[in-house]
């Protein structure tokens, strides 16, 4: 079975501050990839970064990147230069491979508030 | 294209009434999901399709629900028999590919349903 566990429910950041948003997983599959997704009040689940368990080094796009350690199981985001927009749900999530099926698993997640 | 696109946006019902959600994927996605959102969790899958087949479903499925993609295009969501619980926010997702799906296929989500049932 594949599991995500976020242990902050809610984090508040100062405008042009950076902020990491904890992920911890568990697996037995060999191959898996690691998702983040933002989800502002409005509902719709909105793509960030992807970091494949194989991947020789963390993923970045833009503002965001994946602080992956595989040792620990964990797969951080770290957001830089908060801005206001980037108040929102954040979640990771997991899909697996072989035995995770074609879904994603993901975590309960983590309001983010960013304040002036 | 604009996206996933899913309707109604909001739908009350009562009680035992049937509710039918309806999700437009990206034109060229042949790999539709549906997933459901309670209030404070994290999205939990429901079923996916390839084209037009319905190859997963998760045992949070009960038999009131029913999914379809007939043609491979659009799919439909059909809860029989609401109860209070099945009051949420049902998100459909779509992607693409080929073969196996592979770890690092991204999903692209609709801005999602929300049932209440009163």
């Amino acid at each position: 079975a594949q599991k995500i566990t976020q242990t902050q429910p809610g984090m508040f950041v100062q405008e042009k501050e950076a902020v990491t948003l904890d992920c911890t997983y568990d697996t037995s599959d060999p191959s898996y990839g690691l998702f983040w997704y933002k989800q502002p009040s409005s509902g719709e689940m909105i793509f960030l970064i992807y970091q494949g368990s194989y991947d020789q080094q963390n993923a970045t796009e833009g503002r965001y990147s994946l602080n992956f350690q595989k040792a620990r199981k964990s797969a951080n985001l770290v957001i830089s230069a908060s801005q206001l927009g980037d108040s929102a749900m954040y979640f990771c999530a997991m899909r697996a491979y072989p035995g995770g099926g074609n879904k994603l698993t993901f975590g309960t997640g983590t309001q983010l508030k960013v304040e002036l | 294209d604009t996206g996933v696109s899913q309707d109604p946006r909001h739908k009350i019902t009562k009680r035992g009434q049937n509710v039918t959600f309806r999700c437009d994927p990206i034109s060229e996605h042949n790999r539709l999901y549906w997933y459901r959102q309670t209030l404070g969790q994290g999205p939990e899958f429901l079923t996916y399709f390839q084209n037009e087949a319905q190859l997963e479903k998760s045992r949070l499925l009960s038999d009131r629900f029913s999914a379809e993609r007939p043609k491979g295009s659009f799919s439909t969501l059909e809860i029989q028999r609401t109860e209070q619980g099945d009051s949420a926010m049902y998100l459909c997702a779509s992607s693409s590919g080929q073969g196996a799906i592979g770890t690092n296929t991204e999903a692209f989500f609709g801005q999602g349903t929300r049932l209440t049932v009163v």
